[in-house]
């Protein structure tokens, strides 16, 4: 049981350029989200799922997109990276509202640099 | 919008000393609050606190929840230097996805 996990751990692009963060998860959540986090800025929620086909905006997501094809993956995408977006990444899941206990489980993140 | 507050920003303690880490929220229609432990990468999660249940304690670990000012607080007795991490607090509103709010955290360091 491996939890979440994200691929790439670290990428560095030139501005401009495209690329796909992939976040799995094993627990058979059915919520997953995507959160960038920068110094003194905490967590930020950028997109989420709660389920399979379906996304919705967080509070900053503009110059990101999302998908949700499978239930175990939520892949992230930035078209046209720009040197705002250098940031952590975190992806997390939790179970589906059947319970007022419900918390989210994190991945390891990913460092992204745009130059 | 739902606004978390989190105090001091940064600590610095020795080990032994007790700390006390502050959270207060706006959120509307309040469903619980969380703290999590980030160290090197993901945070980990320690309490929820919701309205059935405003203390919560794990070893020197303890939180308890203020449903009147709107706030909460962690406790650490005896810190040792791994506890040394940003301590962060989120909201859950009782509406929408289980989605959190964070406060920007509290750095805390523990020196020996």
């Amino acid at each position: 049981n491996a939890g979440v996990t994200q691929t790439p751990k670290f990428r560095v692009l030139k501005t401009g350029q495209s690329m796909t963060l992939l976040c799995a998860q094993d627990m058979n959540h059915e919520y997953m989200y995507w959160y960038r986090q920068d110094p003194g800025m905490g967590l930020r929620l950028i997109h989420y799922s709660v389920g399979e086909g379906t996304t919705a905006k967080g509070e900053v997501p503009d110059g990101y997109n999302v998908s949700r094809l499978k239930k175990q993956n939520f892949l992230l995408g930035l078209e046209s990276a720009a040197p705002s977006q250098t940031s952590v990444y975190f992806c997390a899941s939790s179970r589906a509202e059947a319970s007022r206990e419900t918390t989210q489980y994190f991945g390891p993140g990913t460092r992204l640099l745009v130059l | 919008e739902d606004k978390v507050v989190q105090s001091p920003l940064s600590l610095v303690v020795h080990e032994g000393d007790t700390v006390t880490l502050n959270c207060s929220y706006e959120v509307t229609n309040f469903r619980s609050l969380l703290w999590y432990k980030q160290e090197k990468k993901a945070p980990t999660f320690l309490f929820m606190l919701t309205s059935s249940g405003i203390e919560k304690k794990s070893g020197r670990l303890s939180s308890i929840l203020d449903k009147k000012e709107l706030s909460s607080i962690l406790n650490i007795t005896a810190t040792q230097t791994g506890d040394s991490a940003i301590y962060l607090c989120a909201v859950v509103p009782n509406s929408g996805y289980s989605t959190l709010t964070f406060g920007k955290g509290t750095m805390l360091l523990v020196s020996p």
